[in-house]
């Protein structure tokens, strides 16, 4: 079946800039998960959605972040006045719901900040 | 708050030799899972093997192995007589049972199997 897919697969902004990143979870997955991974680090939390609810978005940097899944499927992480330190890959993960299940990951969309 | 070390940032092996990754980990909790994810150079993280603490029978599945001692906060990951199609970044993960679902994940390390 169909994994997590994410678009765009890049995207280069200007610093200032709003950009959406989208993820359309594996099909029946309740739990969708939001996470950053900056180059040569390891992926860092930033929200995770049990269903169309955001259960802990603490791994928010700043209000400038925000992630919406309002029909309880696909999310769209939203990042307003792009600064270049939010240069990264923007990866989405989904799974069956429960903190001991597999996180599917998605490809990422790299997000470039000039 | 809970962390996951991965010593070692690269390492470089011929093929056929035998590779031992490191993981250690810091929490305060007494229930949780612990996850080896690769990253291939395409990017894309593929799940390995999910161990719980209170499990530490070690696992071994065809060239994979892995060896779980919470007496040293450690789980440790060997391939053995590794293959180019190894080389890529793995990390080392921990999920709280009482910390939501979120993945803490260690910095990685970058295996290289050359021929």
């Amino acid at each position: 079946g169909a994994g997590v897919s994410q678009t765009p697969s890049n995207k280069v902004t200007e610093k200032g800039k709003y950009v959406e990143l989208r993820c359309d979870p594996i099909s029946g997955h309740t739990a969708l998960y939001w996470y950053r991974q900056s180059l040569g680090q390891g992926p860092e939390f930033l929200i995770y959605f049990q269903g169309t609810g955001a259960a802990d978005d603490s791994g928010l940097p700043n209000d400038r972040f925000f992630a919406v899944r309002p029909e309880g499927s696909v999310s769209t992480l939203k990042i307003q006045r792009t600064e270049r330190g939010d240069s990264a890959v923007y990866l989405c993960a989904s799974s069956t719901g429960g903190f001991y299940n597999e996180q599917f990951f998605g490809p990422g969309t790299r997000l470039t900040v000039l | 708050a809970q962390k996951v070390t991965q010593a070692q940032t690269e390492i470089s092996v011929v093929e056929k030799e035998d590779v031992t990754l490191d993981c250690v980990y810091e929490t305060r909790d007494t229930t949780y899972y612990l996850f080896w994810y690769k990253q291939p150079p395409s990017g894309e993280l593929v799940f390995l093997i999910r161990r719980n603490s209170f499990d530490e029978q070690n696992e071994i599945s065809g060239r994979y192995s892995w060896n779980f001692q919470k007496s040293t906060s450690s789980f440790n990951f060997t391939i053995t007589a590794s293959q180019v199609v190894d080389s890529a970044v793995y990390f080392c993960a921990l999920i709280l049972t009482g910390g939501g679902n979120k993945l803490t994940f260690g910095t990685g390390t970058q295996l290289k199997v050359e021929l």
